[in-house]
């Protein structure tokens, strides 16, 4: 299985601190994807690498890709509390389908 | 644009029971996925539809089916109900479709209570 495994499983940190959450996974990948999910919603996109990529930046986030790790990590800066969700990797292979981990849980606290 | 949407946003049923989700997915997407996420966890790959074919199929016993319409929408249906069913059931579209390459655009889901 190409299962991503994120780490803390959950995360509690100050406004304004940094976030910072861990993926693992254990196979090739042609990409591997960051999304948030608030309680008991839809899943929303936050960022994409590519597997020939090693750091991307979006906003306030950072994610890098370490290939021969099999791991990434994606970096909330100045946190607030409106990024209190659940955050998942997911990573995909080449005409495979997505493989989603269990999560991060972060919570912000004001 | 509207994004994906769905339907019923929650339902309850009893054991043994059949159900059907609806999935419209973003406008011109023609890729649709289907993901159970049992709570506390990260979402399960149930399928994949392009063009009206099955394009991949997760670990899920065959009383899970789906299919796509010419318009590109989708249903899931479940017969059987067993109570670990109850799960939030998401769809998703995306585009281009074949391989999942890009971004997975997700709707609030389904919130199916087994009784």
């Amino acid at each position: 299985s190409q299962q991503g495994e994120e780490d803390p499983q959950a995360l509690s940190i100050q406004e304004g601190e940094n976030a910072t959450m861990n993926c693992s996974y254990k196979t090739s990948i042609n990409n591997l994807q960051w999304y948030r999910q608030n309680s008991g919603r839809g899943l929303v996109h936050l960022i994409l690498i590519r597997s020939n990529e090693r750091e991307k930046h979006s906003g306030r986030l950072r994610v890098t890709l370490d290939t021969s790790k099999k791991s990434s990590s994606l970096l909330i800066t100045a946190s607030r509390a409106a990024d209190t969700a659940s955050y998942f990797c997911a990573t995909a292979n080449y005409g495979q389908n997505f493989v989603f981990g269990p999560g991060t849980r972060l919570s912000v606290l004001p | 644009d509207a994004g994906v949407t769905q339907s019923p946003t929650h339902l309850i049923k009893t054991r043994g029971q059949h159900v059907t989700l609806r999935c419209s997915p973003i406008s011109g997407h023609k890729s649709v996925s289907w993901y159970q996420q049992v709570l506390g966890q990260g979402p399960q790959f149930i399928f994949q539809y392009y063009e009206k074919e099955e394009r991949g199929r997760g670990n899920f016993p065959d009383r899970f089916s789906a299919r796509q319409f010419p318009n590109y929408s989708s249903e899931l249906n479940v017969n059987a109900l067993l109570l670990g069913d109850s799960a939030l059931y998401l769809c998703a579209s995306s585009n281009p479709a074949g391989g999942p390459s890009g971004e997975l655009f997700f709707g609030e889901g389904s919130r199916l209570t087994v009784l």
